[in-house]
């Protein structure tokens, strides 16, 4: 049990453009979903802590209005990344905590040309 | 406040011989750890954690780690490298609060090389 999976996996898009990422809880139901960002060579950077039904807590310096987030159930917390410019270009990964722990969807490979 | 740093940006061993992985951690409370890896491209994958039970933790593909409260350290080890293992690995502390995210060291870069 515990499974997270993120849709898509990659993604190319045009610059200007907009992308939705999906984070799925599969098989339980996350109290808290988060998004993080990862550059090359580097560790994790939370992004924003999401909770069901309620408005997401950004981190401090990133945009809210251009990395939208919306938690609409337990099971599904989506990322959009609007105007996408390619300094957007990065590795997304979301989690999500029940109970018992925390668990890492895959990532999504974003590349904006 | 709680904090992990991470000793090492980089270590190279040599297939079969051991691998030391250092981590130390700051925190107010009994602080739960983690050490995750990352293969390229990949996601996150859970080696280990330490939740306030045995000190000597064993995880997944033979890694262990000593939770040490007097150095506040969680260094990460095995045995034996294998060319597999050759990947990025986390050290990671929670805050153990609701709705509070994971703090994540910098990674340590693992070589292995035959």
């Amino acid at each position: 049990g515990a499974v997270v999976s993120q849709h898509p996996s990659w993604v190319i898009c045009k610059s200007g453009t907009s992308v939705k990422i999906e984070c799925r809880s599969l098989d339980f139901q996350a109290t808290t979903m988060f998004w993080y960002r990862q550059f090359p060579k580097q560790s994790l950077m939370l992004m924003a802590t999401s909770n069901e039904g309620s408005k997401a807590t950004y981190e401090q310096g990133v945009e809210k209005d251009k990395f939208l987030i919306n938690h609409a159930s337990l099971t599904l917390s989506t990322l959009t990344v609007t105007s996408a410019h390619p300094e957007d270009s990065s590795f997304y990964i979301c989690s999500a905590r029940d109970g018992r722990g925390e668990y890492f969807g895959p990532g999504t490979r974003l590349t904006v040309t | 406040a709680q904090s992990v740093t991470q000793l090492d940006s980089h270590v190279s061993v040599s297939e079969g011989t051991p691998v030391l992985l250092r981590c130390n951690y700051s925190s107010s409370y009994s602080p739960s750890l983690f050490w995750y890896v990352q293969h390229p491209n990949k996601g996150l994958q859970l080696l280990l954690k330490y939740t306030s039970a045995a000190t000597l933790v064993k995880g997944i593909n033979g890694f262990e780690a000593e939770f040490k409260k007097s150095e506040t350290s969680f260094h990460l080890t095995k045995p034996s490298a294998h060319m597999s293992d050759a990947a990025e690995y986390f050290c990671v502390v929670s805050p153990n609060q609701a709705g509070t995210a994971l703090i994540f060291g910098k990674g340590t870069t693992l070589s292995v090389s035959s």
